[in-house]
């Protein structure tokens, strides 16, 4: 069974400060990760996804992420965080041909 | 830009009676689901819909829920007797195909609250 563990449900950064937020997956195939952000009052939005090939991915507004097979990680990051990256990250994994198994989500807090 | 649209943003309902939640897929997108999510919890999937079936259910998506895509736009999600525990932010997502080949486009969410 695939599963997905997103340490700290609150994570705070001021701006301009490096943003990580923190993803394990265990998968019994070989992984397809995503991350989601969702803006207040909006749906889940795909920031970025790893399937084949390249493991540093990069995606939209700034950020990227690294897959790290030998850590089950896929740890996001942004190196300079601004006020309009406060929303709130889930990590998901592939579950089936169709469908994603999600974490809890991260709710990330920029301060000026 | 193509957006997926859920109505009504907000239901209350109460326990025993019948809810209907709304969606509206992108026009060209062929995969349908939804999920969701009890406060404080992870989002969950329920179920996927492909050529007006379903292709994959969750353990959650038992007798009480069904889906149906009655007029080839609307994609609807029934649950016939509410629980409390069905309270839950619900949503509906669409894709071109399975999630590993196109992005799967989420809605807003229906804010569903059984009293």
């Amino acid at each position: 069974a695939q599963s997905v563990t997103q340490l700290g449900s609150h994570v705070s950064v001021s701006e301009g400060a490096l943003v990580l937020l923190r993803c394990n997956y265990s998968s019994s195939v070989p992984p397809y990760l995503f991350w989601y952000v969702q803006y207040p009052n909006q749906g889940l939005q795909l920031l970025l996804k790893y399937t084949t090939g390249a493991t540093l991915v990069k995606g939209i507004n700034g950020f990227e992420a690294e897959f790290k097979k030998s850590e089950t990680s896929f740890h996001l990051t942004k190196p300079s965080a601004h006020m309009s990256d406060a929303a709130e990250y889930f990590c998901a994994v592939r579950s089936g041909y169709s469908t994603l198994t999600f974490g809890k989500g991260t709710m990330l807090l920029v301060s000026p | 830009e193509p957006e997926v649209t859920q109505t009504p943003s907000h239901q209350v309902t109460q326990m025993g009676q019948e809810v209907i939640l709304r969606c509206v897929p992108i026009s060209n997108h062929l995969y349908f689901y939804w999920y969701r999510q009890i406060l404080g919890q992870k989002v969950e999937f329920l179920v996927s819909f492909y050529n007006n079936e379903i292709s994959e259910k969750s353990e959650i998506f038992d007798d009480q829920f069904s889906v149906e895509r009655p007029d080839g736009s609307n994609f609807t999600l029934k649950i016939r007797s509410t629980k409390l525990e069905d309270s839950a932010m619900y949503f509906c997502a669409s894709s071109q195909q399975g999630v590993m080949n196109t992005e799967a486009f989420f809605g807003q969410g229906t804010r569903l609250t059984v009293v």
